[in-house]
């Protein structure tokens, strides 16, 4: 079974560009999320998608930052344009269950995308 | 809002010495906990998970944790480490969300260099 894949595994690239990541989940998953860490800080939360539907996405930074999830497949998040602080891992993750009953669920994680803003 | 605490940012050991990584979280509701790993160059992993029942978890790789819900704390622990468990090792909750789903809240890591 293939797990959850992250294109691409590293991007640099200058102030005010844009940088689209993306996310395969493991097939079937319901639950997409994706998270980021800064510089050796906690894995932080930035959103969740239940199939196509955002369920939480709290943990955005501001309104450079916007992730979609057509079709309730593959998952992308795009920034633009980026700045410096945007620089980190970002992770994405799926699990299978969607409802409250599978909250002990274990995520399964990609080996992220390391963003370098320069 | 919920949060994850982890005491130790690095922690350096011999071969054979015993291992207790602490942690702590902040949600008053019913909560599941978990402690992921990454070694070097993989992927986050599960290590073990707490659900209900018997408070002590028993994982991986000889890895248990403790549940201690009086003080908020689900402690990693070794017995005799091994130069193959240096990782990164994150302590996790997942919080029930009002929309049915939840969400997981991870601690800042901590780093365990095992010298062989």
């Amino acid at each position: 079974e293939a797990g959850v894949t992250q294109f691409p595994s590293h991007s640099v690239i200058e102030k005010g560009q844009t940088v689209t990541l993306r996310c395969d989940p493991i097939s079937g998953h319901d639950n997409l999320y994706w998270y980021r860490r800064v510089m050796g800080k906690e894995i932080k939360f930035l959103l969740h998608f239940v199939k196509e539907s955002k369920q939480d996405e709290s943990g955005m930074p501001n309104n450079r930052f916007l992730a979609e999830r057509t079709g309730g497949t593959y998952s992308t998040l795009k920034v633009q344009p980026a700045e410096l602080e945007d620089s980190g891992v970002y992770f994405c993750a799926s699990s299978q269950e969607a409802t409250l009953v599978g909250s002990n669920e274990k995520l399964f994680f990609g080996s992220g995308t390391q963003l370098s803003v320069l | 809002a919920q949060s994850v605490s982890q005491h130790n940012h690095h922690v350096i050991l011999s071969e054979a010495a015993s291992l207790e990584l602490g942690c702590n979280y902040s949600y008053g509701g019913t909560v599941n906990l978990f402690w992921y790993v990454q070694y070097p160059g993989q992927h986050l992993q599960l290590l073990l998970k707490y659900f209900s029942g018997d408070p002590l978890v028993k994982g991986i790789k000889g890895f248990e944790a403790e549940f201690i819900k009086s003080k908020f704390s689900f402690n990693l622990r070794k017995p005799s480490v091994q130069w193959s468990d240096t990782a990164e090792y994150f302590c996790a909750v997942n919080a029930p969300l009002n929309t049915g789903g939840f969400k997981t809240i991870f601690g800042a890591g901590t780093r365990l260099f095992v010298k062989a």
